[in-house]
């Protein structure tokens, strides 16, 4: 199965900072790459697809990026609303499989 | 809109079974597979395998082979996914989510606890 490596596992930040979480393949998945935004007792939502496509509704303080094997989702000028936890899913190789989580909370 | 609703929370014995459902509304049920995706606090989420909506056609995970059963009934647009042979390390939330990949839409998940 393809490992996603996603870190840092906890990312303390302050209101307004911009924030970067990355999740590391272990082979090519191509654009093959989608974040999830998780909050407590809620199903995940769907943030980015494609590795760097907004879904529908996701404010444009969002964006994805990819270098290589890394992918990366970064948040400018972070909210409130946006303290969650975060995942990172590949949908190139069968299983899908999906980072360990990130989780965005208040320094 | 699209809504995806789950049915209820399950406490189970070890050694049986439980089938949750997924009745989706708001769409053409056929039009999407459903999938359905594990989540535990020790491993995360966990991708268990789709369901073609339209001709009941599956495909697993290897490691979910045997333990989920997934099944359709497109009469009354609901995915049903059956655990079984339920250990304590079945205890989870299971979430369905609309098609193969998009996810764009998830059901509110069930909570399944395995205890004697």
């Amino acid at each position: 199965d393809i490992q996603m490596t996603q870190s840092p596992s906890s990312l303390p930040a302050s209101l307004g900072d911009r924030v970067t979480i990355t999740c590391r393949a272990s082979q090519d998945i191509g654009n093959y790459l989608r974040w999830f935004q998780q909050k407590p007792g809620k199903s995940p939502r769907l943030m980015i697809y494609g590795a760097t496509n907004l879904a529908n509704g996701v404010p444009s303080r969002f964006s994805g990026s990819r270098s290589g094997s890394d992918y990366s989702l970064t948040i400018n000028s972070l909210e409130s609303e946006d303290m969650a936890i975060y995942y990172c899913l590949q949908h190139n190789e069968y299983p899908y499989t999906f980072g360990a989580g990130t989780k965005l909370e208040l320094k | 809109q699209v809504q995806l609703q789950q049915s209820g929370a399950e406490l189970a014995k070890p050694g049986s079974s439980v089938k949750i459902s997924c009745k989706a509304s708001g769409y053409t049920f056929t039009s999407y597979y459903i999938s359905w995706i594990k989540q535990t606090t020790g491993q995360g989420l966990e991708y268990i395998g789709y369901i073609n909506t339209g001709s009941g056609g599956t495909n697993y995970n290897e490691k979910f082979k045997g333990k989920a059963t997934l099944t359709v009934d497109k009469s009354s647009s609901t995915a049903f996914m059956q655990l079984s042979s339920l250990t304590p390390d079945d205890s989870a939330v299971y979430y369905c989510a609309r098609g193969v990949v998009p996810f764009d839409y998830w059901g509110q998940g069930v909570m399944v606890t395995v205890s004697s």
